[in-house]
Formats: structure tokens, sequence, C-alpha cells
């Protein structure tokens, strides 16, 4: 079983809807979260960054994190055809100052105008 | 874009060949990484440095090295390339406040 799991997709949905997209992992240790979009042929993009179980919000985006079911989600309202990219979740463990992050494979979005 | 500039950022090379990339930074970040990314794998931690000349492994170090002589700057090398290393390569820094950033990537050939 890989560490962190994510559906590759693509997810097509239509502009406006709220798009959802998950992540799940297996190692309790991470305790960090993040999400970044990349578009192609270009960096990934820090999007979301938490720590908590809970939801953080910002702008037309928020990120979800249960630690207790090991399950993280990234929600994104209005979606705009600008959202279209890849989606990449990533964890990272505490107290190890230099350790990289666990990504996910990837859910690539189409928002359809 | 946290000011990292990669090098080349196009690169076709022959199998065997030595092959050096390179991760400049401009803010004086402690903690660098390199990444590969590949199709059905997603993003791959090379190698990370947590100081000038501090360096360590990371899940896919084999037939990888790096060098840090200045905090600005992060080289990874390969030493001789083979095919299997053809991929985009990414370098990142992490901030005051965990996060990571990453820069444009290069991609490279090995024919």
């Amino acid at each position: 079983q890989k560490e962190v799991e994510q559906d590759p997709g693509p997810l097509s949905v239509p502009e406006g809807a709220i798009v959802s997209l998950n992540c799940t992992y297996s190692n309790s240790a991470f305790q960090y979260f993040m999400w970044y979009r990349q578009y192609s042929r270009k960096g990934p993009e820090l999007l979301m960054y938490t720590y908590s179980s809970g939801n953080k919000e910002d702008g037309r985006f928020t990120a979800q994190v249960d630690k207790s079911s090991k399950y993280i989600s990234l929600f994104i309202r209005d979606s705009q055809p600008s959202d279209s990219a890849t989606y990449l979740c990533a964890m990272s463990r505490p107290g190890g100052g230099a350790d990289g992050l666990t990504f996910g494979k990837g859910t690539h979005l189409i928002i359809q105008p | 874009d946290a000011g990292i500039t990669q090098s080349p950022r196009h690169k076709v090379t022959e199998t065997g060949t030595p092959v050096t990339l390179r991760c400049h930074q401009t803010e004086n970040h402690r903690y660098m990484y390199w990444y590969r990314q590949d199709p059905g794998h997603g993003l791959r931690l090379i190698h990370y440095s947590y100081g000038v000349k501090d360096t360590d492994k990371g899940e896919v170090s084999d037939g990888y090295s790096v060098s840090r002589s200045k905090t600005e700057d992060f080289l990874l090398t390969l030493e001789s390339a083979t095919s299997s290393q053809t991929s985009v390569y990414f370098c990142a820094i992490k901030d005051l406040y965990n996060e990571q950033f990453f820069g444009p990537g290069t991609r490279l050939t090995v024919l």
C-alpha cells in the first residue's frame, strides 16, 4: 500500500460546480498537510497548508483534514476554467526539520466552460 | 515565486554522460530539496540539504549525488546518466513557516 493514495482522474465538472478532491494516507506520523496546483509544464504551486484537523478556508478553496480517518480533502467553490490543472496532495512529519514531502500522484481536474 | 531558479530548463544528453542541474535561491533559506516527477509515480524526493555542506538521501537517491557549497546553490549530479533518469526535476525550498515552494523544473531526456 502506498503511503498516500490519490485518484488520478481525470475529474471533469461544469464551470461553477463545487469540486471535491481527496487523499488518504496510511502513516499516522504525518501531521502537516498541503495541497499544490500544477499547470502543465510548470512547477507545483502551494495552495493550502494546514497542520490541524478541521477546515481551513482561503477564498474559494477549503482544505479539510480528518486525522482520525487519515483523510484530507480540498474543496473548490464556484469552479472556473482557470482551475483546470493537476492537484497534488502532500504531507510531512513533524520534528525532522529537513524531511521532504510525500506526495499523492495527483488528480487531473478539468473545468468545462 | 520564492526566488527559485533552475538551470538548464531543458537538456538532452546521452547515456553514460555526466549531468549537473543547478538550483539557485535568493532568499537564504536553510532547507533545499531535489525531487523528480514521473508519470504514474508523482513527485519523489531524491536528496535534500539542511545547510551548507549538509545533505542527506531521499527516497530515490541511487545514481544521484548533490553538493551545497553556498547557501544559495544546490547542485544535483547524475554521474553517468541512464534512460531511467529521464524525468522532470524540481528543486524546492522550505521557508520559516514549514511551507515548501518549488522552482520551474528542468526537463531532462537521456537518450
